[in-house]
Parts: C-alpha cells; structure tokens; sequence
C-alpha cells in the first residue's frame, strides 16, 4: 500500500507570490490534516478536512487556504507569501479523523523556501 | 493550547535510559506520541486514552496520568535507532466532534554508542 505522497519535495518562491502544496493520502482515508514546522515550534496544526469538508482550522491567516477533492487528495494554498511562512509542510492522513483512537500516516513534506 | 514537552533536548548512550514528559493546561482525552528522525516523515509510536492507560512498544512504553493531565514516555535501554526528534500529540477533552490534535515543540534525543 503506498504511503502518503506529498509534492513537491522542495519548493523555491519570492515574498508575494502564491503556492500551491499537494497530498495524495493513503488509499482508504478519508482525513487529510495539514501541519506547518519550522524549528522549535513543533508542528503547528493549520486544517482537516474530511470528505471534502472542512472540518477543523488552527490559528492561521486567511492566506492560508486548503481543499479536498472527492478522491480525498488535498491540495493547501498560501498566498501572498511573507518569508515567515518558510517551514517543513506535512500533511497527515488517517481513516476516519485526526485525533480519536486514529493514527496519523504522514508524509514527507514540502519544503518551502521563501526569498 | 500546545502542550509542553520536557526535556528540550536529551543525550544519552547507548543502554541508557530516558524519560520524555507532556504535559496540558487542558483536560485530555487522548495523548499521541510520533518519533521524527532527521529528514523523514513522523512515525506514529503510540495512543493513550483518558482513563489512566500504560502503553508499551517494545522497549519504549508510556503512561497518561488523567489527572495531572501528563503524559511521559519511557525509552529503555536505548538503542542508536532510537534518536530522533519525539513529539506528543494531545487532543481536548471538549465533548465536540470536531477533533484537533494539537503538537507540542519536540524533545530532540540523541544516543550515541
């Protein structure tokens, strides 16, 4: 069973511009959560979404935007880039929900870069 | 509201033992711990539910103490694939239906031979 994939690996943008992150989950799940790391903060929950419903959202700008599409894939949108907004982006998928008795299946991340 | 993970960072040597708390402002329904070695994805460990339990994965195990509303993780006899960066995960008990779970910063443990 594959793993989830997240693209792309590493991703070099200037301030002002727009991104777009992509998370194919774990076949079967339907829960894709979506976290933002950067040293020393630990990893900063920014959404859920389930059955393509938003279902939770940490405490992030509204620059920050996410979706999910019928097969469960998710795709996060930040724009307006700040060089803040630099870290390690993880997305997470689980079967039913986030938290519970479920376990997270992350990937790799999205290194983002801004300049 | 992030929980807080003691110590920061822990060297240790191969053998040793280690001890990685959590604790929470809140009240808990459930703690989740992940190990996050340099470069990688996080890897699930263990869930604990409210209600006192101990959990054990070979040689790390994990208690929940509900009312005091911490967690620790106990690594014993550590061994060089044991470092990593371990965070716990802690979700509210708020009786919604809406689940978050929510990260502390990361206890960095390093073992050396």
């Amino acid at each position: 069973k594959a793993g989830v994939t997240q693209t792309p690996r590493y991703l070099i943008k200037t301030r002002g511009q727009q991104v777009t992150l992509s998370c194919s989950p774990i076949s079967g799940h339907r829960s894709v959560s979506w976290y933002q790391q950067t040293p020393g903060q630990g990893l900063q929950f920014l959404f859920e979404y389930f059955s393509e419903t938003q279902r939770n959202k940490g405490n992030f700008p509204g620059r920050f935007s996410g979706r999910q599409f019928s097969n469960s894939r998710s795709e996060m949108n930040v724009s307006t880039l700040e060089l803040g907004d630099s870290a390690l982006y993880l997305c997470a998928s689980s079967l039913l929900s986030t938290a519970r008795r479920e376990k997270l299946f992350f990937g790799s991340g999205t290194q983002l870069s801004v300049l | 509201q992030q929980p807080v993970q003691s110590p920061q960072a822990v060297i240790l040597r191969e053998g040793e033992d280690a001890v990685i708390n959590c604790s929470s402002s809140k009240a808990l329904y459930s703690v989740h711990w992940y190990r996050q070695k340099h470069g990688e994805a996080p890897i699930f460990l263990m869930i604990l539910l409210k209600g006192g339990e101990q959990k054990g994965h070979d040689k790390i195990s994990a208690s929940f103490n509900e009312k005091k509303q911490q967690s620790s993780l106990y690594l014993t006899a550590s061994q060089l694939s044991y470092s990593g960066t371990y965070f716990c995960g802690t979700e509210e008990d708020s009786g919604g239906s809406n689940y978050k779970l929510t990260f502390g910063k990361g206890t960095l443990l390093t073992v050396n031979p």
